[in-house]
């Protein structure tokens, strides 16, 4: 069964500092993974997916690799704001046929609080 | 700008009720999904849909019933509610079941039962 970790649980940094988010996973053959920020008391945003044929995906300050041979992906928050306080999850999810359904495996998430 | 709803965001139920939980989604997405979200477990799958009448269970169906008789529309059914199903129910969407694609939420339910 594909399992899902993040590590640490929760990061505290100072306004400014480049933040560093880890995701492992134990099923590296088939993998995409999508990248989650939540803010407390509501729903999922999505902020990158990268697909299994891909190594990285960047949006604006946000960049995500992901490497399945070590079954590793690192979300990477360039010059951090206060406004990037959230939990921030990650989920992979099986390339495939219909009746995997796109199922999604979520790590337990990291909480950021980026300090003035 | 694509938007995911959900009928309630807060709801009190007592033991024993029958309780639906409703998502509309208007982007004409054929997946839908139903998690559970819980302090130390995280989000767990409950039920999906690829497909209308079409459902598949998750990691953790027991308890739970769901329904998709129309392509935007999944309905999450507790039968009886339990105080152990005192949670954050979330429901999400995504475009094709054939290929991975971005998962959009909605908003969330917190569901107390006493």
């Amino acid at each position: 069964k594909q399992e899902v970790t993040q590590i640490p649980a929760a990061l505290s940094v100072p306004e400014g500092e480049n933040l560093v988010l880890n995701c492992s996973f134990t099923d590296s053959a088939i993998y995409n993974l999508q990248w989650f920020r939540q803010d407390p008391g509501k729903g999922l945003t999505s902020l990158l997916l990268i697909q299994s044929s891909q190594r990285e995906q960047t949006s604006g300050r946000l960049n995500a690799s992901l490497d399945k041979s070590s079954g590793r992906s690192t979300l990477y928050i360039a010059a951090s704001q206060p406004g990037d306080s959230a939990t921030y999850l990650c989920a992979g999810g099986p390339v495939g046929i219909k009746a995997a359904g796109n199922k999604l495996t979520f790590g337990g998430g990291t909480r950021v609080l980026v300090k003035p | 700008d694509v938007k995911v709803t959900q009928s309630s965001r807060y709801l009190v139920k007592r033991t024993g009720e029958k309780v639906f939980l409703e998502c509309v989604q208007d982007m004409d997405h054929e997946n839908m999904f139903w998690y559970r979200q819980d302090p130390g477990l995280g989000l767990r799958l409950i039920y999906f849909s690829y497909d209308v009448k079409m459902k598949e269970k998750g990691d953790i169906p027991e308890g739970y019933s769901v329904s998709r008789e129309k392509k935007e529309r999944f309905s999450l059914i507790l039968e009886s509610a339990s105080t152990n199903q005192t949670s954050m129910y979330l429901c999400a969407s995504s475009l094709s079941p054939a290929e991975q694609e971005t998962q959009y939420f909605g908003p969330g339910t917190r569901l107390l039962v006493l």
